[in-house]
């Protein structure tokens, strides 16, 4: 049982260049999370989804965008990246809000912008 | 919007020791959830509390959700070389964006053999 898998492990990317992150997830979740983490500032959410099809803004969304097609993919993209977006990004799903198990994490990807 | 103020920011310990860490909050919660991060990876969902008053363990591991609904803490007993890493605590309310996790900005602990 996999979990949550994020690709890439790590990137680095030139200013204005584009990206996209891919979390999957193998448990049947229906939510599924995007944070980033930054030395000092914790986990920041930057989008979610509550299910296939739906997506909604977290506490840092400017500057990315996602998609949630399929219910286990959850997609992270950068279109014009800057060096502010430099960070350490998390994908996470649960079964539900206030599930007793939490939510569940991938290992991150590490991304850098020049 | 809600924020979380973990305490200490780090910790430096020699192994037997018992740790103690603890999150505070303006608002009040329905969950808190405490999580470790070790190197390289995301974070582990170690103990979840729904109920003011609840105290949990879970092995050498006990968190306590405050009274008031607006604060929690963790300890640790008998620290070992693995605890290592970054504990962060979360507070979560339901429904809508309420329902997302708010974290603490963590609290890294490290132990000396």
């Amino acid at each position: 049982n996999a979990g949550v898998t994020q690709t890439p492990k790590f990137r680095v990317l030139k200013t204005g260049q584009s990206m996209t992150l891919l979390c999957a997830q193998d448990m049947n979740h229906e939510y599924m999370y995007w944070y980033r983490q930054d030395p000092g500032m914790g986990l920041r959410l930057i989008h979610y989804s509550v299910g296939e099809g739906t997506t909604a803004k977290g506490e840092v969304p400017d500057g990315y965008n996602v998609s949630r097609l399929k219910k286990q993919n959850f997609l992270l993209g950068l279109e014009s990246a800057a060096p502010s977006q430099t960070s350490v990004y998390f994908c996470a799903s649960s079964y539900r809000q206030g599930a007793m198990d939490g939510q569940y994490f991938g290992a991150g990807t590490r991304l850098s912008v020049l | 919007g809600q924020q979380l103020n973990q305490s200490p920011q780090s910790m430096f310990i020699q192994e037997g020791e018992d740790v103690s860490m603890n999150c505070t909050s303006s608002s009040i919660f329905n969950t808190w959830l405490w999580y470790k991060q070790e190197p390289g990876e995301g974070p582990v969902l170690l103990i979840a509390l729904y109920k003011a008053g609840e105290l949990t363990s879970n092995g050498r591991l006990t968190a306590q959700f405050g009274i008031t609904r607006k604060d929690s803490f963790l300890n640790i007993s008998a620290s070992i070389p693995s605890d290592v890493g970054i504990y962060f605590c979360a507070g979560q309310n339901y429904g809508g964006s309420q329902g997302n996790l708010i974290f603490g900005k963590g609290t890294k602990l490290s132990v000396k053999p």
